[in-house]
């Protein structure tokens, strides 16, 4: 299994200010057939099913505010939030679809300062 | 419009045999490439993926609970079923469906239901 571990488990951070959440994999998750990195961010508030925010590492889903952006590749990547706002207080989990088992992050919990 | 919502008891006791069913409209399970994955989540705790079926009834399933876990899909009804055997307390969880497509997101679980909070107790 590829497992994903997530840091810091938790973060405050001041309203504008950045966000950064680091996730690594225990193995590449780079196809090399394509060269896309199967690595997806979601955010989840309380009470409501994830949110899909990054695809392909670095893939901006559609109507996702641009302040949110991914970077890595292979074993090690980053979610940033570039000014963060109130609404953004959610947890933040990577998620591998490389291959099965299709494993998650344990999780970050982002709070403001 | 995609949408998924996943049904089911509220309340299970141990040992008994989960059965959820996940309901979805807005996309066709006989479509090339289209998935609809079940992930379930623990109070206060993680994310894990439990099974997958695709259009085309491939299969995959958690290692882990492999043993405990049959999925299945009625294309007529677009309805994917997943069953869990042997349920303990420590199954309690939201039960996640999602949808996942080959051209959409990247092929990730991209549209996902409401959840549904099973409780395993006596």
């Amino acid at each position: 299994d590829i497992v994903m571990t997530q840091s810091p488990d938790s973060l405050a951070v001041s309203l504008g200010e950045r966000a950064t959440i680091n996730c690594k994999s225990s193995q590449s998750v780079l196809y090399s057939s394509d060269n896309k990195n199967y690595l997806i961010w979601y955010q989840q508030k309380p009470g409501q099913p994830p949110k899909l925010l990054i695809y392909w590492a670095s893939t901006r889903e559609s109507g996702v505010p641009d302040r949110f952006n991914g970077s890595g590749s292979g074993t090690d990547f980053t979610l940033t939030i570039s000014s963060l706002q109130a609404e953004d207080v959610a947890v933040y989990y990577c998620h591998q679809y490389y291959s099965a088992p299709y494993t998650f992050g344990q999780g970050t919990k982002l709070e403001i300062k | 419009q995609i949408t998924l919502k996943e049904s089911g008891p509220a309340l299970v006791k141990p040992t008994q045999t989960l059965t959820l069913t996940c309901t979805f409209s807005g996309f066709s399970l006989t479509t090339s490439g289209v998935g609809v994955g079940w992930i379930r989540q623990p109070p206060g705790k993680a994310l894990e993926w439990l099974a997958l079926i695709y259009w085309d009834d491939d299969k995959r399933y958690s290692p882990s609970l492999k043993s405990r876990l049959t999925i299945s899909k009625d294309t007529s009804k677009n309805q994917v079923v997943i069953t869990m055997t042997n349920m303990d307390p420590v199954d309690t969880a939201t039960y996640y469906c999602a949808h996942r497509y080959a051209l959409q997101a990247g092929g990730a679980f991209h549209i996902w239901g409401q959840g549904t909070l099973v409780t395993v107790s006596s």
